[in-house]
């Protein structure tokens, strides 16, 4: 079965500095991937995707993902975080012969500090 | 156009009883997934319908079920709650394009007393 495994579970960062949230899956097919934020108190909102096409993703907030086909990954990144990032990030994939199902990784908390 | 709406938004139940959660999705989205998020398990996919007919399914006992009205419309049903089954479950919307982009809800939080 398909697994996503995202490598830190909580990460404190400063404001201002870079960020790097690491996500490995396990499917060597076709895979459609997707960072999702859950912040405090809100619901599950899209970053960004990947589906085809150029494998740096850009996305909301100054949000920006790679895909790496070669090593399973789709990390995310922001050059300069600000304090309202503070949030729960998901990385998702689904892989698209096994239907519409997204197969979610643990999550990272990130906590800005101000 | 309006998102994903989930009603309700909280719920207490005791266990033993059942309990129907509703949702309604985007404007034109005919398919509807269902997800259930707690601490020690995460986002764990439950199922999915697209027009009126479950086209995938995880690995959840038969107590959870669901179904799709023409509108699109889904609810999901948990009999014979569990104490286990105290979650936040997460319903997602997608338009069928062929590259299919979920959008969540709110999601109702369920208590099993």
């Amino acid at each position: 079965a398909q697994s996503v495994s995202q490598h830190n579970h909580h990460v404190i960062l400063s404001e201002a500095a870079s960020l790097e949230l690491g996500c490995n899956y396990s499917y060597g097919g076709t895979v459609n991937l997707f960072w999702y934020v859950q912040y405090p108190g809100q619901h599950l909102q899209l970053l960004l995707k990947y589906f085809s096409g150029d494998p740096l993703v850009k996305g909301i907030k100054g949000f920006e993902a790679e895909f790496i086909k070669s090593k399973f990954s789709f990390n995310l990144r922001k050059p300069s975080v600000q304090w309202s990032d503070t949030a729960e990030y998901f990385c998702a994939v689904n892989v698209w012969e096994y239907g519409n199902k997204l197969v979610f990784g643990a999550g990272t908390i990130l906590r800005v500090k101000s | 156009k309006a998102g994903v709406t989930q009603t309700p938004r909280y719920l207490i139940k005791t266990r033993g009883q059942q309990v129907t959660l509703s949702c309604s999705p985007i404007s034109g989205h005919r398919s509807v997934s269902w997800y259930q998020q707690t601490p020690g398990q995460g986002l764990q996919f439950l199922f999915e319908y697209f027009s009126e007919t479950q086209r995938n399914k995880g690995n959840f006992p038969g107590r959870f079920s669901g179904r799709q009205f023409s509108n699109s419309r889904s609810e999901m049903n948990v009999s014979t709650l569990e104490l286990g089954d105290s979650a936040l479950y997460l319903c997602a919307s997608s338009h069928p394009t062929g590259e299919e982009t979920q959008y969540f809800g709110p999601g109702t939080r369920l208590l099993v007393l």
